[in-house]
């Protein structure tokens, strides 16, 4: 059974730092991984997506990589700016067909002006 | 990307009603559209999953009379909250899959139930 797991669970920076959130999964066996922003009473908006046969992706101050073998993502976030302050979750797909994706508990993160 | 939408937005109905929300998939087909539900500061938990055409499969623990999911179409999929309770308050949040290619999951902006 897939379980995927994020840390930090609270994570609460300085405006211009630079982040690092963690995802785990224990199942390897994976088509892709996507990672989601969630604002307070909002929709999921989603971010970033790696397929199972890349390595990471960039999408402006964002890069998510993914590294299968060890069952890990990392979602790096350069010059954070208060605006980027959400809950960021983490989700798998295993497969193509009617396979559910399996969601982290996510990362609250605060970016202090 | 992709949009999905969920109608209404936010819905305030009193206990022993029935409430209807509605998610469409815009600008794609979505064969298969998932249905979460999510209390404050928790993560999202899958109710079901709705399959065009076909019967909802349901989590455990999810009372399938009691959250009617209807997919007749391929942008279309509504959950119904039949006879709400005050505990039946929640976000509901839907989601579609994209299969052209990324099999990429977008989400609708969510539904506001509040029980009174």
């Amino acid at each position: 059974k897939q379980e995927v797991t994020q840390i930090p669970a609270a994570l609460s920076v300085p405006e211009g730092e630079n982040l690092v959130l963690n995802c785990s999964f224990t199942d390897s066996a994976i088509y892709n991984l996507q990672w989601f922003r969630q604002d307070p009473g909002k929709g999921l908006t989603s971010l970033l997506l790696i397929q199972s046969s890349q390595r990471e992706q960039t999408s402006g101050r964002l890069n998510a990589s993914l590294d299968k073998s060890s069952g890990r993502s990392t979602l790096y976030i350069a010059a954070s700016q208060p605006g980027d302050s959400a809950t960021y979750l983490c989700a798998v797909l295993r497969g193509t067909s009617y396979d559910k994706v399996i969601f982290g508990p996510g990362t609250s993160l605060s970016v202090i002006p | 990307g992709a949009v999905v939408s969920q109608h209404p937005s936010w819905v305030i109905c009193k206990s022993g009603t029935s409430v209807k929300i509605e998610c469409r998939s815009l600008d794609f087909q979505a064969t298969t559209m998932f249905w979460y539900r999510q209390f404050p500061k928790q993560s999202l938990m899958l109710m079901a999953t709705s399959n065009e055409g076909s019967k909802a499969t349901y989590e455990q623990g999810v009372e399938k009379d009691k959250f009617l999911i209807n997919h007749a179409s391929l942008t279309l999929s509504t959950l119904t909250v039949t006879s709400a309770h005050p505990e039946d308050s929640s976000f509901y949040i839907c989601s579609a899959r994209d299969y052209r290619g990324s099999y990429e999951q977008y989400f609708g902006p969510g539904t506001r139930l509040t029980v009174t």
